[in-house]
């Protein structure tokens, strides 16, 4: 499978607890983007990386959150003392920053996260 | 701030029949407009897309259509098929500026194809 991988798929955790998900890339793909989806919303950008560095983070992103991409590979996303308005779907996507523009993101299928 | 609307949360339509998909933006400055599909618990699949310079772009059954003076496109699905069920995202992006390229989704809209 050479496309985005997500890991875990699903995570439950207390309220308080930090938890780290990650993401691997299509391999060519030099873009990365974390996007968070909650129910009845469409994906809301986070943060993207041109390959190693942190680029854009949104305003969304509080300092409870941190992302990284060593290498321009990989990127994990940690929330540290989560709360429960962190559960949500957080998407990886990537893409290739080539001559034209026009490419479109794709993305992985995602990790629930849920903190009860 | 929603810069991308999809106003129609859900939509029905009967298998052969064409379903039509709308999506507003009140970002001028978005120059790249696309259409994902989401199935549950998967990720948004890239479908279609339009560049600002062009008005309509075809792919197959799929085509969607961009009106820049109304800030309006939409994504015309003819025939429709039982497996098109699942839920449509529009997005746009602006290139130019430090956006990053990063795409503004609407809510979505879950079209429902009937037998």
């Amino acid at each position: 499978d050479t496309g985005v991988s997500q890991n875990p798929r699903h995570k439950i955790t207390k309220r308080g607890q930090n938890v780290t998900f990650r993401c691997d890339p299509i391999s060519e793909h030099n873009r990365l983007y974390w996007y968070r989806q909650t129910l009845g919303q469409g994906p809301e950008f986070l943060t993207y990386f041109q390959n190693e560095a942190q680029l854009e983070k949104s305003r969304l992103l509080s300092d409870r959150f941190s992302a990284e991409r060593p290498k321009g590979s990989f990127s994990t996303l940690e929330i540290q003392r989560t709360e429960q308005g962190d559960s949500a779907m957080y998407l990886c996507a990537t893409m290739t920053l080539g001559s034209s523009y026009n490419s479109p993101l794709h993305f992985g299928n995602g990790t629930r996260l849920t903190v009860t | 701030d929603q810069q991308v609307k999809q106003n129609s949360p859900s939509l029905s339509v009967q298998e052969g029949r064409i379903s039509i998909l709308n999506c507003d933006y009140t970002n001028s400055m978005f120059d790249y407009f696309l259409w994902y599909k989401k199935y549950p618990a998967e990720g948004p699949t890239f479908l279609i897309s339009i560049s600002s310079i062009k008005d309509k772009n075809e792919d197959g059954r799929f085509t969607v259509f961009l009106n820049k003076s109304a800030k309006h496109l939409s994504l015309h699905i003819v025939p429709s098929q039982p497996g098109d069920s699942a839920v449509y995202f529009c997005a746009a992006s602006a290139w130019a500026g430090g956006s990053g390229y990063a795409l503004n989704f609407g809510k979505g809209t879950s079209l429902l194809v009937t037998p």
